[in-house]
C-alpha cells in the first residue's frame, strides 16, 4: 500500500519555464511533507518542507503547495535551470510517528533542456 | 565539515556473507536512519534510532541489523539472510527524536552480489 505517490514518472521541461511537480497522499494522519533533490550516486539533499497548518511555502525558486482536503502536493520551480536535472522525491511524516519517520513517493526525474 | 559520512562508496558481496556499511555524523543529531533504495523505486526505512543504545525496526528490517553504541555512528550489516541485497544504502540523521525536522542524508552505498 503505497501512501505517498508521485504518479509522473518523468518531467521534461524548457529551461526558464516552470517545472511543476506533483506528489499525493492516503494517510490522513501525515502532517508535515518534505521535497528533496537528488543527483545520481548521491545522497536526496533537502530542498523545501511544509506543515499541515500551511498551504504554501516559498524558497527562492521554489514553492510548495499543499491542499489538504485532496490529499495533494506540489512543488513549482521558477524559473527552471539545467541543474535541477535530477531526481525529485517527495516524502510526509505523521504527528507523533515513532522515530520521525518519512514516507517516501517513488521520485520523478526532471530533464532541464537548455 | 558538518555532515553524514557513508563507507565505503562500493560494496561486494558474496553468497553467505555478512557485510557491514559504515556511516558516521557529527552534527550532533540525535536520530539516525538507514534506508534502502532499489532501481526507479522511492527510498523505504530498514531501521532507525532516536538515542544511543535504541534502534527500532523500519519498514524492510528483515536481513538486516544495527548497532547504536555511539551517538555518531549508526553502522548496518546486511546479513546472508538477505536474499536481495543489491541495492543503494542511505543513512540519514536529523535533530530531536521527533517532530516536523528534515532528514539530512549520506551520499550512500552501493551494494552489489559477486
Amino acid at each position: 500500500d503505497q501512501q505517498v505517490k508521485q504518479n509522473s514518472p518523468s518531467l521534461s521541461v524548457q529551461e526558464g519555464r516552470i517545472s511543476i511537480l506533483n506528489c499525493d497522499y492516503t494517510n490522513s494522519m501525515f502532517d508535515y511533507f518534505l521535497w528533496y533533490k537528488k543527483y545520481p550516486a548521491e545522497g536526496p539533499t533537502f530542498l523545501i518542507s511544509i506543515s499541515s497548518i500551511k498551504d504554501k511555502n516559498e524558497d527562492g525558486r521554489f514553492t510548495v503547495f499543499l491542499n489538504k482536503s485532496a490529499k495533494h502536493l506540489s512543488l513549482h520551480i521558477v524559473p527552471s535551470q539545467p541543474g535541477d536535472s535530477a531526481v525529485y522525491f517527495c516524502a510526509a511524516s505523521a504527528r507523533g510517528a515513532a522515530g520521525n519517520k518519512l514516507t517516501f513517493g517513488g521520485g520523478t526525474r526532471v530533464l532541464v533542456k537548455p | 565539515d558538518g555532515g553524514i559520512t557513508q563507507s565505503p562508496k562500493y560494496l561486494f558481496r558474496k553468497e553467505g556473507q555478512n557485510v557491514t556499511l559504515s556511516c558516521e555524523q557529527n552534527l550532533n543529531h540525535d536520530a539516525m536512519y538507514w534506508y534502502r533504495q532499489d532501481p526507479g523505486q522511492g527510498l523505504r526505512l530498514i531501521y532507525y534510532s532516536q538515542i544511543v543504545n535504541d534502534f527500532q525496526k523500519g519498514d524492510i528490517a528483515e536481513g538486516y541489523s544495527v548497532s547504536r553504541e555511539k551517538k555518531e555512528s549508526f553502522p548496518l550489516t546486511v546479513t546472508s539472510a538477505q536474499k536481495n541485497p543489491t541495492a543503494f544504502y542511505l543513512c540519514a540523521s536529523t535533530f530531536g527524536q521527533g517532530g516536523n525536522q528534515p532528514q539530512h542524508f549520506g551520499d550512500g552505498t552501493r551494494l552489489s552480489i559477486l
